[in-house]
């Protein structure tokens, strides 16, 4: 089982709907969470961080992360063909572990929007 | 936010020749890190440092190596690349919890 799983896609969603991205991860003490979008060639850029059970919006991304059930979440509201790209669920595993403060990153799950 | 620079954007170069990518920043990160993605592919994280005079190697196996002499640099050294070693690579630095990428090399060895 990888640590971080995430699925491969493609996601296609229509212009203006909401894209829903799910992330699983095995180490159940994981501390932070993070969503990258990369674009195609391009290096990833952090979109989303969250750290608590619940709910974190930031314009129109919804990040959601429940920690008993050991998954988070993307929500990209009203999308637009601009969010066509992977997206990176990225784990923060147990600090204080020989890990330390890796980043351990999912497979991407590549969006598209259609106009 | 970090201000991350990547040296050079795009290398082709032939097999046995010596490369160094550059990776600096300028925010005073303590945590450094070089991760190898193919296109299409996951990112891999071949090394890392957490101050200066510390690198680690990462989950991927790489034949890189890497030095932290001073924090704002981190270059990353391949003695003798291989058309293998044709990939992109990633440098990227912590602001706290959040990691930051710079632009990234695209390395081509012929």
């Amino acid at each position: 089982q990888k640590e971080v799983e995430q699925n491969s896609g493609p996601l296609s969603v229509p212009e203006g709907a909401i894209a829903s991205l799910n992330c699983t991860y095995s180490d159940r003490g994981s501390q932070s969470f993070f969503w990258y979008r990369q674009y195609s060639g391009k290096s990833p850029e952090l979109i989303m961080s969250i750290y608590s059970n619940g709910d974190k919006e930031d314009g129109r991304f919804t990040a959601q992360l429940n920690k008993a059930s050991q998954y988070v979440s993307l929500l990209i509201r009203d999308s637009q063909p601009s969010d066509s790209a992977t997206y990176l669920c990225a784990v923060n595993i147990t600090p204080g572990k020989a890990a330390g403060n890796k980043l351990t990153f999912g497979g991407g799950t590549r969006v598209l929007v259609k106009p | 936010e970090a201000d991350i620079y990547q040296t050079p954007r795009y290398l082709v170069i032939g097999t046995g020749k010596k490369i160094t990518l550059e990776c600096s920043q300028t925010m005073g990160h303590d945590k450094m890190y070089w991760y190898q993605q193919d296109p299409g592919m996951e990112l891999h994280l071949i090394h890392y440092s957490y101050g200066v005079n510390s690198t680690e190697k990462g989950d991927l196996s790489s034949e890189s190596t890497v030095s932290r002499i001073r924090t704002e640099h981190f270059p990353l050294t391949l003695e003798s690349a291989r058309p293998s070693h044709t990939s992109q690579y990633l440098c990227a630095s912590n602001w706290g919890h959040e990691q930051f990428f710079g632009p990234g090399t695209r390395l081509t060895v012929l």
